[in-house]
């Protein structure tokens, strides 16, 4: 399973656009990219997955470059209920283990 | 989306007891069903694949003799902790899938005194 790195956290305001980054460098051919976010004492809720260029769901948007070595999910006008650790993963298609890094701790301020 | 439930929610428990845990899909069967622990302020770790009807598939490091993974049916899967020390408490998370996306439950909060 491919490494991401995400930062550790990021700050907003309400009605700002969360841009957050991740990096994996050594995303096989196969793999998808996969974002979960988690409130506390909560199991992870699928956001989005994509596998390149852009695609958009009614929560966040998710852009994948051409080389697949990083993603960007924006999350547009945040309010204070987006506060949660956002998880960004490099999936297989045929193998449902997922490997959790450390996400990114977003925190929405009014 | 699909459901997955879990059962309790909390639980609190002595030392050298043992402890269930229900994880269920409520909409879906799950031949395969996963069994995570989290930690304060820490991620999400994989314990065990669950497979329906077979022997679980334990991750390196964690004692299958300790945490005993039955997958009975095709919607249920349970998580007995024996022997539950405090270091056992921990946040117990459990995820089935119907097809590609992974759906959660809500988790358990395990407290051992």
């Amino acid at each position: 399973l491919a490494k991401t790195t995400q930062p550790i956290s990021m700050d907003s305001y309400e009605g700002q656009e969360v841009n957050i980054t991740c990096s994996h460098n050594n995303i096989a051919t196969n793999d998808y990219i996969t974002w979960y976010q988690q409130f506390p004492s909560q199991g992870p809720r699928f956001i989005i997955q994509g596998y390149k260029t852009k695609v958009t769901n009614e929560v966040a948007s998710l852009f994948i470059p051409a080389d697949r070595k990083s993603s960007t999910q924006s999350l547009p006008r945040v309010s204070l209920s987006d506060t949660a650790v956002y998880y960004c993963l490099a999936t297989p298609p045929d193998d449902y283990k997922l490997s959790f890094g450390a996400g990114t701790t977003v925190t929405v301020r009014a | 989306g699909a459901v997955v439930s879990q059962h309790p929610s909390w639980v609190i428990c002595k030392s050298g007891t043992s402890v269930k845990i229900e994880c269920r899909s409520l909409d879906f069967q799950a031949t395969t069903m996963f069994w995570y622990r989290q930690f304060p302020k820490q991620s999400l770790m994989l314990m065990a694949t669950s497979n329906e009807g077979s022997k679980a598939t334990y991750e390196q490091g964690v004692e299958k003799d300790k945490f005993l993974i039955n997958h009975a049916s095709l919607t249920l899967s349970t998580l007995t902790v024996t022997s539950a020390h405090p270091e056992d408490s921990s946040f117990y998370i459990c995820s089935a899938s119907p097809d590609y996306q992974q759906f959660f439950g809500p988790g358990t909060r395990l407290t051992v005194l």
